[in-house]
């Protein structure tokens, strides 16, 4: 079958740097994307990665080694707004998007 | 820019009842999805459309029916709806061109709890 594992929950300080990580067993491989999900509200895009390395974009950067199925998002100088849900989602070969259940990230002063 | 809507924003529905969800995009869009979100299960697929016209079966489509009559609107219908459906209803769109162009985005969501 198809899988996504993430943790389901991390904690960090604001101002700090945190690492979710992802892991995935799909039936082929055609691009991992990170969502910001806030309480209540829907999935936002955040990043797309598609072949190995890291890919930033302002204080958050996503990487990906495809030989190992994993990935990760690295969110640099925390912000309390960044307390929320973050998503990993892999394209399978045939396109289709098969998401992990997320992982739930809490902020603290 | 509207992006997706969705309507209504919450219901309580009686089981047995049947009921329309409503989404609606303009970012003409090819490919249009229904999810459900349910606590600590992730996002699933019920019902995805690649095209005006044509429409396909995801991961939880029983209970569920879709249509696809233009390229802007992608009503779900629950036919008789049952406990087991309460969930939060996301509909998503994407160009479906392959590539980055497949990130899909997000309406606001439907809140929908069945007694």
């Amino acid at each position: 079958g198809q899988n996504i594992d993430q943790p389901t929950e991390m904690t960090a300080t604001e101002g700090a740097i945190v690492q979710i990580n992802c892991t995935y067993q799909t039936s082929g491989f055609n691009g991992l994307f990170w969502y910001q999900q806030h309480a209540g509200e829907a999935p936002t895009f955040l990043s797309y990665n598609v072949l190995d390395g890291l890919e930033e974009k302002g204080r958050f950067s996503s990487f990906l080694s495809r030989s190992k199925g994993y990935s990760y998002l690295l969110l640099k100088e925390l912000q309390m707004k960044d307390s929320a849900s973050y998503l990993c989602a892999v394209h399978d070969s045939n396109y289709q998007l098969i998401w992990g259940a997320g992982t739930k990230l809490i902020i603290k002063p | 820019t509207a992006g997706i809507t969705q309507a209504p924003t919450s219901q309580i529905l009686a089981a047995g009842r049947s009921m329309t969800l409503r989404c609606t995009q303009d970012m003409r869009h090819n490919a249009m999805y229904w999810y459900r979100q349910d606590l600590g299960l992730g996002l699933r697929l019920i019902h995805y459309s690649n095209t005006a016209g044509t429409t396909g079966k995801g991961e939880v489509p029983d209970g569920y029916s879709v249509s696809r009559a233009n390229t802007d609107d992608f009503p779900l219908t629950l036919a008789s709806a049952v406990p087991s459906q309460t969930s939060v209803y996301f509909c998503a769109s994407s160009d479906a061109g392959g590539g980055s162009t497949d990130t899909q985005y997000f309406g606001p969501g439907t809140r929908l709890t069945v007694l």
